[in-house]
């Protein structure tokens, strides 16, 4: 979805380095998420942030952190990467004002970490 | 939020009806079923939602047992083009997705 924007595309690092993925967003969505995927498996919700002032650690946060600079922004970071964190990373957007019933989250295109 | 269980893969011929379904055995009276897809590694893409009733829209059916324990996602003519991975989620109150491992359905012509 061009609404939601991920960069880099892909990255090769190497073990120790810091990383930063960004996402950016046009969708005016409060909430935002970080996703990885690992070969085979579905995702896996890293952190989530309801609005700016709001972040929230998902299932594996270790060895993560983020920041939400503006409600367009959420970034992902690996302060010392390791190469199990290896993995494809999704970034998405969800609208809550439709209501509790809805809640489809916008998906963008991915980042393709890789750690050597 | 509810863990679901979904046959890890299906296949379907082109231009007939996929049929996929999902156990949500614990599935709670608040929390809603989610469809999303995922073609190749793109980013999941949203189908469908419901809570009790049926639901249809442009891209699917979601039929939903009386009893809420299972659900049946519908592609009333499958096409090359739906070969992807399937993921049935139930959402609870927090907003959160929790993907399973999906089933992947492979549409042969």
């Amino acid at each position: 979805d061009a609404d939601v924007t991920q960069t880099p595309r892909n990255r090769i690092t190497k073990t120790g380095k810091r990383i930063m993925l960004e996402c950016s967003q046009t969708k005016g969505h409060d909430r935002m998420y970080w996703y990885r995927q690992d070969p085979g498996l579905g995702l896996r919700l890293i952190y989530y942030s309801f609005d700016v002032k709001d972040i929230n650690k998902g299932e594996i946060s270790d060895g993560y952190s983020v920041s939400r600079q503006a409600q367009a922004k959420f970034s992902l970071s690996l302060e010392s990467a390791i190469p199990n964190q290896t993995a494809l990373y999704f970034c998405a957007t969800s609208d809550p004002t439709g209501g509790s019933s809805y809640n489809e989250q916008f998906f963008g295109p991915g980042t393709r970490l890789t750690v050597l | 939020d509810a863990k679901t269980t979904q046959p890890p893969s299906m296949d379907c011929a082109e231009g007939r009806a996929a049929n996929l379904p999902c156990n949500h055995s614990t599935i709670s009276g608040n929390e809603y079923v989610y469809w999303y897809r995922q073609i190749h590694s793109q980013g999941p893409q949203y189908i469908i939602h419901g809570l009790k009733n049926n639901e249809t829209n442009e891209m699917a059916s979601l039929i939903i047992t009386e009893d809420r324990k299972s659900s049946t996602l519908i592609l009333p003519h499958a096409t090359l083009r739906d070969t992807a991975v399937y993921y049935c989620i139930v959402r609870g109150n927090t907003g959160k997705l929790i993907f399973g491992q999906g089933t992947t359905l492979q549409v042969k012509p």
